[in-house]
């Protein structure tokens, strides 16, 4: 069964950093590409980020570029979001997700996993 | 950049009634549409990619269509479990990224 697990949110203050991670298994991580997404309280959907399998591809919301980098460690199955100069508008639920097919890093998503809450708050 | 629309925003229905959900995309995306369903509490769950392929274990009640700008999630008769809120996505190479409609809540009647 896949699981996606992702971790490190928390309170923190406008400007500061945060690095989250997602831990995968259940599948063969360094076939997939990954994505980070995020949901605001009570909003809708927002795609953050995404990377290939190879890290080869990496893209980014024009909402996060500049501040936030993605990456992955194949070799522990884990990936990664660094978020730096963080504002009241990133306060969200951060959802790890793996792409539905090996191959290309732009498809659809499935599974996801259950998220984690970023507040960024003074 | 691409933008999708859904319509309408909120759908009040009965269970047993058939459900239609509408995601116009702002230029042609293609076939590179999907849907996902996300229920209080839960994280978003595929259900159809490609415009009309249902993702594993997806119930055939739920159908999509479409290609090009305007596209439609079916569901044939609503089940009590298919109250929620479903997202349509849509995949672009330049600007590379993808992206979400605002959703449609399904309520109950």
């Amino acid at each position: 069964e896949v699981q996606l697990v992702e971790s490190g949110g928390g309170l923190v203050q406008p400007g500061r950093s945060l690095r989250l991670s997602c831990a995968a298994s259940g599948f063969t991580f360094d076939d997939y590409a990954m994505h980070w997404v995020r949901q605001a309280p009570g909003k809708g959907l927002e795609w953050v980020s995404g990377i290939s399998w190879n890290s080869g591809s990496i893209g980014y919301a024009d909402s996060v570029k500049g501040r936030f980098t993605i990456s992955r460690d194949n070799a522990k199955n884990s990936l990664y979001l660094q978020m730096n100069s963080l504002r009241a508008e990133d306060t969200a639920l951060y959802y790890c997700a793996k792409v539905l097919l090996r191959g290309r890093w732009l498809q659809p998503f499935d599974p996801w996993g259950q998220g984690t809450l970023v507040t960024v708050s003074s | 950049e691409i933008v999708l629309t859904q319509s309408p925003a909120t759908l009040s229905l009965s269970p047993g009634e058939r459900a239609t959900l509408s995601c116009r995309a702002s230029q042609s995306v293609s076939s590179y549409l999907a849907w996902y369903q996300q229920k209080p509490g839960q994280a978003p769950r595929l259900l159809i990619y490609d415009a009309s392929n249902r993702a594993t274990g997806i119930p055939a009640r739920f159908s999509g269509s479409g290609s090009g700008t305007d596209f439609t999630l079916t569901i044939s008769s609503l089940e009590p479990e298919d109250f929620a809120v479903y997202y349509c996505q849509q995949r672009s190479n330049w600007p590379p990224g993808l992206t979400f409609g605002p959703g449609t809540k399904v309520d109950i009647k």
